[in-house]
């Protein structure tokens, strides 16, 4: 069974400048989550999809960061305009729902200089 | 605040010891629970998920679980220097499928 994969696995920006993530789940997972985490910190929940429905996006900072799951399947998160403090790894993680465990791509290390 | 917590460590054992990592949570009515590992410049891999009081044993690893006293804890049986990385406690914490997360715990087992 393939993993969840992301890509890229790294992109450096500079302040101001856009910047998107892809991910795709586990084949059959209807439930996809991004994360971002910190150095030294636990993943922080950013937006929850049930299939194309955002279900928990009350963490998610709507006035640069917005994301997608198109035909619920492939979900994609953007950051527009990125700021210094953004730099962190961003992780997508897909299960099949209800009380099923996460499982984790391999995330994307942002650095915004 | 549903809040979970791990001492965050180091957590030091010989190579061969026993690892005892813990975690405790407050919301009563959590369902589910979960420990990942993480190594360095990693993301978390699931190592077990335990959602009933005891124990559940996979390999050199046992999850306990008790509810009464909300805490859910991780034995590693026969450490092994690969074991080294940091250990993520997660709770479903409710019927909005909220998963909670630890700051997680350093583990460092030496050879």
């Amino acid at each position: 069974e393939a993993g969840v994969v992301q890509s890229p696995r790294y992109k450096i920006i500079e302040k101001k400048q856009p910047v998107a993530f892809w991910c795709n789940p586990i084949s059959g997972h209807n439930t996809l989550y991004w994360y971002l985490q910190n150095l030294g910190q636990g993943p922080e929940l950013l937006i929850r999809y049930e299939n194309e429905e955002a279900v928990d996006d009350s963490q998610l900072p709507k006035d640069r960061f917005s994301a997608e799951r198109l035909k619920g399947v492939d979900s994609t998160l953007k950051i527009q305009p990125a700021e210094l403090g953004d730099s962190a790894v961003y992780l997508c993680a897909s299960s099949l729902g209800g009380d099923s465990p996460l499982h984790f791509g391999n995330g994307t290390r942002l650095t915004v200089t | 605040q549903k809040e979970v917590e791990q001492n965050s460590g180091p957590l030091s054992v010989p190579e061969g010891a026993i690892a005892s990592l813990n975690c405790t949570y407050s919301d009563r009515g959590s369902q589910s629970f979960f420990w990942y590992r993480q190594y360095s410049g990693k993301s978390p891999e699931l190592i077990m998920s335990i959602y009933s009081n005891g124990d559940k044993e996979d390999g050199r690893f046992t999850a306990q679980l008790n509810k009464a006293s909300q805490y859910v804890s991780l034995l590693i049986r026969d450490s092994q220097p690969s074991d080294s990385a940091t250990y993520l406690c997660a709770v479903n914490a409710g019927n909005n499928r909220k998963l909670i997360w630890g700051l997680g715990t350093s583990l460092a087992v030496n050879p």
